[in-house]
């Protein structure tokens, strides 16, 4: 099973920053098969970024993903008030496709 | 515009059973693998199950092996999770949710979710 560790687990940030989030595989990700999704409170996660670098239709150019061997990354170039919620990474590359276990971005 | 609506979760008691069904619509339902997502209250995403577009693979997390079974309807534009032997760590949203392609399970379009509590 590919473990994904996401860090850190909170960020306390102020609208404007810049903030990069981190995932790391337990293990190689073929085809760059990493996914990352935002889920604000009581609502259904969502689509932000696929095959690790792509954005999904109608995500904002200030999101951006990244890879490096195992280690995957979500940037925000500068956070609107509206990207503080909680963001996952998932791989599905090899089943089980599992998800990291998440970062909340709060308001400072 | 798609559409993946969940239904059949509720309060079941420990070791009992339950059928979750997600009717979807606005895509061509057997090109694309499906999957069921589940989130504890307060915690994660946890991945449980996923099965082809055509539905001749099926794949289970550790947590469902054994006593979940994922299965579609193409003809009906349905996915099923039959759930026994639940306890108390099942209690959950359970998200249906569709795939990239029919092979692909990155997820680009979740349900709203049905809850199902274990509790006696």
């Amino acid at each position: 099973e590919i473990v994904l560790t996401q860090s850190p687990g909170t960020l306390s940030l102020s609208p404007g920053e810049k903030v990069t989030l981190s995932c790391r595989a337990s293990q190689s990700v073929s085809g760059s098969y990493l996914a990352w999704y935002q889920q604000k409170p009581g609502q259904a996660p969502g689509l932000l970024i696929y095959g690790a670098s792509r954005r999904a239709t109608g995500i904002p150019d200030r999101f951006s993903g990244g890879e490096s061997g195992t280690d995957f990354t979500l940037t925000i170039s500068r956070l609107e008030p509206e990207d503080f919620a909680v963001y996952y990474c998932q791989q599905y590359d090899k089943s089980p496709y599992t998800f990291g276990q998440g970062t909340k971005l709060e308001i400072k | 515009e798609v559409q993946l609506e969940e239904s059949g979760g509720g309060l079941v008691q420990p070791g009992g059973s339950l059928r979750l069904s997600c009717v979807t619509s606005g895509f061509i339902f057997s090109s694309f693998a499906m999957s069921w997502v589940r989130q504890a209250p307060g915690k994660g995403l946890e991945w449980v199950s996923g099965i082809s577009g055509s539905g001749s693979k099926a794949y289970h997390a550790d947590s469902a092996k054994g006593r979940f079974t994922i299965s579609r309807d193409n003809s009906k534009n349905t996915l099923y999770l039959q759930m026994k032997s639940l306890r108390a760590e099942d209690t959950a949203k359970y998200y249906c949710t569709k795939g990239f392609w029919t092979g692909l399970f990155g997820i680009d379009v979740w349900g709203q979710g049905t809850t199902v509590t274990v509790s006696s």
